[in-house]
């Protein structure tokens, strides 16, 4: 298996421009979310979704949308970037119980907006 | 809201030091806790979590934790570190929803 594996390792943008951060596994999770990790600030919760077609905000959405068209895909859209938005990006699958259990992570996507 | 304490943000040991790593929540009802370990250019990994049962749980590579409820703690501890722990060690709580929070991390440096 691979786990779970993110697109691309790094990107960087310029402020306005808009793009997807890739997510998939393939241990059939239903459970997946994606966070941001900030200096200092530890890893805060985007999105997530506890199943194909369902996703729920968590503590940081705004300026970031999903989707869960399959069980296997969870991307995260930024929709006009700004410099706030300069991360890494981590996505998370975890079998069905949502958060109670534990999360398997990617390697993370680093993101620079300019 | 919920939140996780990590107080100590760099920890700088000698190998063959004990360590001990804090963690405290504020939410008073049922949780589920864990510790995750990022390795320097690597994702976060497990180290150990607490369900339920015995509040001293072991973990990989020598690692365990208490859970203390009356003190809303879950402390990381290791007997004797090695280079090879240097990393970022990361405390978080589930509390039932689904949302896992995260403590702010606490670098770990240890000198050979």
């Amino acid at each position: 298996n691979a786990g779970v594996t993110q697109t691309p390792k790094f990107q960087v943008l310029k402020t306005g421009q808009s793009m997807t951060l890739q997510c998939a596994q393939d241990m059939n999770h239903e459970y997946m979310s994606w966070y941001r990790q900030d200096p200092g600030m530890g890893l805060r919760l985007i999105h997530y979704s506890v199943g194909a077609g369902i996703t729920d905000q968590g503590e940081v959405p705004n300026g970031y949308n999903v989707s869960r068209s399959t069980t296997e895909d969870f991307p995260l859209r930024l929709l006009s970037a700004a410099p706030s938005q300069t991360s890494v990006y981590f996505c998370a699958s975890s079998p069905t119980g949502g958060s109670s259990y534990e999360q398997y992570f990617g390697p993370g996507t680093r993101l620079t907006v300019t | 809201a919920q939140s996780v304490s990590q107080h100590n943000h760099h920890v700088i040991l000698s190998e063959a030091a004990s360590l001990e790593l804090g963690c405290n929540y504020s939410y008073g009802g049922t949780v589920n806790l864990f510790w995750y370990v990022q390795y320097p250019g690597q994702h976060l990994q497990l180290l150990l979590k607490y369900f339920s049962g015995d509040p001293l749980v072991k973990g990989i590579k020598g690692f365990e934790a208490e859970f203390i409820k009356s003190k809303f703690s879950f402390n990381l501890r290791k007997p004797s570190v090695q280079w090879s722990d240097t990393a970022e060690y990361f405390c978080a709580v589930n509390t039932g929803a689904n949302n896992l929070f995260f403590g702010t991390g606490t670098r770990l440096t240890v000198i050979p």
